[in-house]
């Protein structure tokens, strides 16, 4: 079955500066990686996703990015602000009927005022 | 309005106790899921269903049992319960189609602690 890995856990940057956090995945047959943010005590939402058929995808502040042959995908977060400070899921999925997604562990977002 | 609720938001029982959590969603959605999230913060799927239909079944101890009465709810019942089934249970819906991207709508979550 799938198996998607998540780095770092936690993730400590000043404020305005960049975040990345990268996820690998194991099932090539995925086709869909979707990111959600969780703040703290509150449900995870999507903030952003990503298809197998697109190398990248921007949204304002951020962007994700995909590389297919090697299993990698990316979410970068640019100026970043306060409130982008929460849990970031990466995931991994294959649009069927029996759409399973996969969650990677977790980073933890720290911005530092 | 609340697009997936879920009741209780807090559950604090003894361990031995059989306890459920109830989920409604008023998306019109077809697939339903529990979720479970352990202390660190790990999101892990347990069941899923389909239009009634139990579709995703993870490995999870049959203490737990999923019961979906139409597609708009879906309920997790626990028996027996254990010091390790303390987490916060999520319940999310999306909708599955050829336009879909299967977007999660998570619930608000139960937390759960087993004493």
């Amino acid at each position: 079955g799938e198996n998607v890995e998540q780095h770092p856990s936690t993730l400590s940057v000043q404020e305005g500066d960049s975040a990345v956090i990268k996820c690998t995945y194991s099932d090539s047959a995925s086709n869909y990686f979707p990111w959600y943010k969780q703040e703290l005590g509150k449900r995870p939402q999507l903030i952003i996703d990503i298809r197998s058929n697109v190398g990248e995808k921007k949204d304002q502040r951020i962007a994700v990015t995909l590389n297919k042959t090697a299993k990698h995908f990316s979410l970068h977060i640019t100026e970043t602000q306060p409130e982008d400070s929460a849990v970031y899921f990466c995931a991994a999925s294959i649009l069927s009927s029996a759409s399973k997604i996969i969650f990677g562990s977790g980073t933890r977002l720290s911005i530092r005022p | 309005d609340t697009a997936v609720s879920q009741t209780p938001k807090y559950l604090v029982t003894q361990m031995g106790n059989d306890k459920s959590i109830k989920c409604e969603q008023n998306l019109g959605h077809d697939t339903m899921y529990w979720y479970k999230q352990d202390s660190k913060k790990f999101l892990k799927i347990m069941f899923s269903y389909n239009n009634k239909e139990l579709i995703i079944n993870e490995t999870v101890p049959n203490r737990f049992s999923p019961k979906s009465p139409d597609k708009a709810h879906l309920n997790l019942h626990i028996n027996s319960l254990e010091l390790g089934d303390s987490a916060v249970y999520f319940c999310a819906s999306s909708q599955y189609g050829a336009t879909s991207n299967n977007e999660q709508f998570f619930g608000p979550g139960t937390r759960l602690t087993v004493l």
